[in-house]
């Protein structure tokens, strides 16, 4: 079966742009993650969907992080404007439901702000 | 929120069996524990979930017990292809711990 597909695989911007991230999902998963993983740490949760509905975004930072799901299968996460913290591995995954499934990854975006 | 606490690196040679333990701390009556394992420049891999007692599949074994408080992931004959940083997660929280490195030598 096709894998979770994200793009782009590296972006490089300075501070203060804006950048955009996608992720197509497994077909037929409900379940779909955004992870930040910074250097050196494991993967942090920014942002859960269920279909295409929100179930946890308390870790986001809503001031200049956004994402959406529309139509319950495609995701798109957006910086704007990135700071330099923001450098990190970007990381998508779906699964099946919501409670209890194991999460299928993509192998992420690499960001670098300068 | 429940917090898991691991090793941040072990050491191991071909051959042997590795054993690797999380702490979870305040971990709900419902939680499921899941293991990953993660390359570098991939995402993280799923190896293994349980709730209580011991779980086997075809690359690991993993042992909770009766108090849910920790859980062991067990690989038993490593390769130096087994050199990753393995993650235990909480399923309710959608968290991963800091990870532990471990690295295989021949």
């Amino acid at each position: 079966e096709a894998g979770v597909a994200q793009s782009p695989r590296y972006k490089i911007i300075e501070k203060r742009q804006s950048v955009a991230f996608w992720c197509n999902p497994i077909s037929g998963h409900a379940t779909l993650y955004w992870y930040q993983q910074i250097l050196g740490q494991g993967p942090k949760l920014l942002i859960q969907f269920q279909n295409n509905g929100v179930v946890d975004d308390s870790q986001l930072p809503k001031d200049r992080f956004s994402a959406e799901r529309l139509k319950g299968v495609d995701s798109t996460l957006k910086i704007q404007p990135a700071k330099l913290e923001d450098s990190a591995v970007y990381l998508c995954a779906s699964s099946l439901a919501h409670v209890n499934e194991k999460l299928f990854f993509g192998s992420g975006t690499q960001l670098s702000v300068l | 929120l429940a917090k898991t606490t691991q090793p941040v690196s072990m050491d191991s040679y071909e051959g042997q069996e590795v054993n690797i333990t999380c702490s979870h701390n305040n971990i709900a009556t419902n939680d499921y524990i899941t293991w990953y394992q993660q390359f570098p420049s991939q995402g993280p891999r799923f190896i293994i979930q349980g709730y209580k007692t011991k779980v086997t599949n075809e690359v690991a074994s993993l042992f909770i017990p009766a108090d849910r408080k920790s859980s062991t992931l067990s690989l038993p004959r490593v390769s130096l292809s087994d050199t990753a940083v393995y993650y235990c997660y909480n399923n309710n929280d959608m968290r991963f711990g800091a990870g532990t490195r471990l690295t295989v030598k021949p």
